[in-house]
């Protein structure tokens, strides 16, 4: 069956300390990759996709994310985290032919100055 | 910049009622869905609509849910009689072209419907 998980469910890091966003996933065709994040608030917003090409894929807000196939994963990095980066992150995966993207169950994060 | 807007941000209702939320997809986009999160759990698909017509719908979308485009602007999801489990986080969202392969979905900041 298709899924995503996330497991991290709350990251806590400082202010200017690197980030890494676990995602990996279980789809039986070739998988698109996204995130998203949520900010109070807000609705989701997409930070980056994968489709094809270049496994590392750079987004908005200084964040990218590597593609790796042979472990089903889709990580979120930012080299650098600001306080306005608190929110909820959401990895998801759709494929060619669907409308429905799959969603993770969602890791908070929480900055410290 | 375009938004997708929704209303209310968040319903408080009794169980057996009918609910409606109202979704403002962005004004050039064709696609139009709902998904919905309960508290906890992960962001699920509802349904997709294309066209005047449903395109896909999971296996959450039973009799009990329906969706409507009813003029040029407004997008719909109608819960006939609310359940306990129905409470959840709903977000619409829109886009210019169909399939996830496509482009970018553009989300709402949800409506929260409570169900007591």
């Amino acid at each position: 069956a298709q899924s995503v998980t996330q497991p991290d469910i709350h990251i806590t890091v400082s202010e200017g300390a690197s980030l890494e966003l676990r995602c990996n996933y279980s789809y039986g065709a070739t998988p698109y990759l996204f995130w998203y994040v949520q900010s109070p608030g807000q609705g989701l917003q997409l930070l980056l996709k994968y489709f094809s090409g270049d496994t590392l894929v750079q987004g908005i807000k200084g964040f990218e994310a590597e593609f790796k196939r042979s472990q089903s994963s889709f990580n979120l990095r930012k080299p650098s985290v600001h306080w306005s980066d608190a929110a909820e992150y959401f990895c998801a995966v759709g494929a060619y032919n669907t409308d429905k993207l799959i969603f993770g169950t969602g890791t908070r994060l929480q900055v410290f100055p | 910049e375009p938004e997708v807007t929704q209303t209310p941000s968040h319903q408080v209702t009794q169980m057996g009622q009918e609910v409606i939320l109202r979704c403002v997809p962005i004004s050039n986009h064709l696609y139009f869905y709902w998904y919905r999160q309960i508290l906890g759990q992960k962001v699920e698909f509802l349904v997709s609509f294309y066209n005047n017509e449903i395109s896909e719908k999971s296996e959450i979308f039973d009799d009990q849910f329906s969706v409507e485009r009813p003029d040029g602007s407004n997008f719909t999801l109608k819960i006939r009689s609310t359940k306990l489990e129905d409470s959840a986080m709903y977000f619409c969202a829109s886009t210019r072209q169909g399939g996830t392969d496509t482009g970018e979905l553009f989300f709402g900041e949800g409506s929260r419907l409570t169900v007591l």
